[in-house]
């Protein structure tokens, strides 16, 4: 029920196209949606975050789409460029617990 | 800036021996969490803390011990190194619940990692 599964392990995306992401939960109780981004060498950083209460969160050429129903939350990164190839991390996390439960990560490649 | 440092970015340990993972934040942070980091596996939780001498075990404590006595440290001990334990080892902190807002409380900062590699 704590676990946040993710898919795809791995994606190739040519440059200028559109990288989808995705990540599907059980529990209920989690009402936040972190994405981290991690870059060779670096620890993960926030990307972007969305609460169950919407169901689209857009910032840049990054957006969340959130699917309470179905339980499912996606990223989708726009006009895709070489330096956002990078591993993602979805995650999710309940008020009261105080750690993320983080799905299992994508490598993403963007070729130019 | 928050800035989280870890205090070794490779390390090399034999089978056996007794390894100190550091973790140092500078912002003030109530919680402190050590991660380690594997192909396929993503990021697992060993231990994280919430206050000072507290600790409360994550998903994979087997094997691992840590310590907080100040509220900027956190460490992480392997009490007799395995090769199964060879990983890159993430430390992350977070403001924690108080006055600030729900998403700035939870947002954890990482930093760089400790690749390990017990031989």
């Amino acid at each position: 029920q704590q676990q946040v599964k993710q898919s795809p392990q791995s994606l190739i995306v040519q440059k200028g196209g559109i990288s989808i992401i995705n990540c599907a939960y059980e529990n209920t109780a989690f009402d936040y949606f972190p994405w981290y981004q991690q870059f060779p060498g670096k620890g993960p950083a926030l990307l972007i975050a969305i609460r169950p209460d919407v169901s689209e969160k857009k910032e840049g050429r990054f957006t969340i789409s959130f699917n309470k129903s179905a339980k499912q939350f996606s990223l989708h990164i726009m006009d895709s460029q070489p330096g956002d190839s990078a591993t993602y991390f979805c995650a999710a996390i309940n008020q009261g617990a105080q750690k993320l439960v983080f799905g299992q990560g994508t490598r993403l490649t963007i070729n130019p | 800036d928050v800035k989280v440092t870890q205090s070794s970015r490779y390390l090399v340990k034999r089978t056996g021996e007794k390894v100190f993972l550091e973790c140092v934040q500078d912002m003030d942070h109530e919680n402190m969490f050590w991660y380690r980091q594997d192909p396929g596996l993503g990021l697992r939780l060993i231990y994280f803390s919430y206050d000072v001498k507290m600790k409360e075990k994550g998903d994979i404590p087997e094997g691992y011990s840590v310590s907080r006595e100040k509220k900027e440290r956190f460490s992480l001990i392997l009490e007799s190194a395995s090769t199964n334990q060879t990983s890159m080892y993430l430390c992350a902190s977070s403001l924690g619940p108080g006055l600030a807002g729900f998403l700035l409380a939870y947002e954890q900062y990482f930093g760089p990692g400790t690749r390990l590699t017990v031989t």
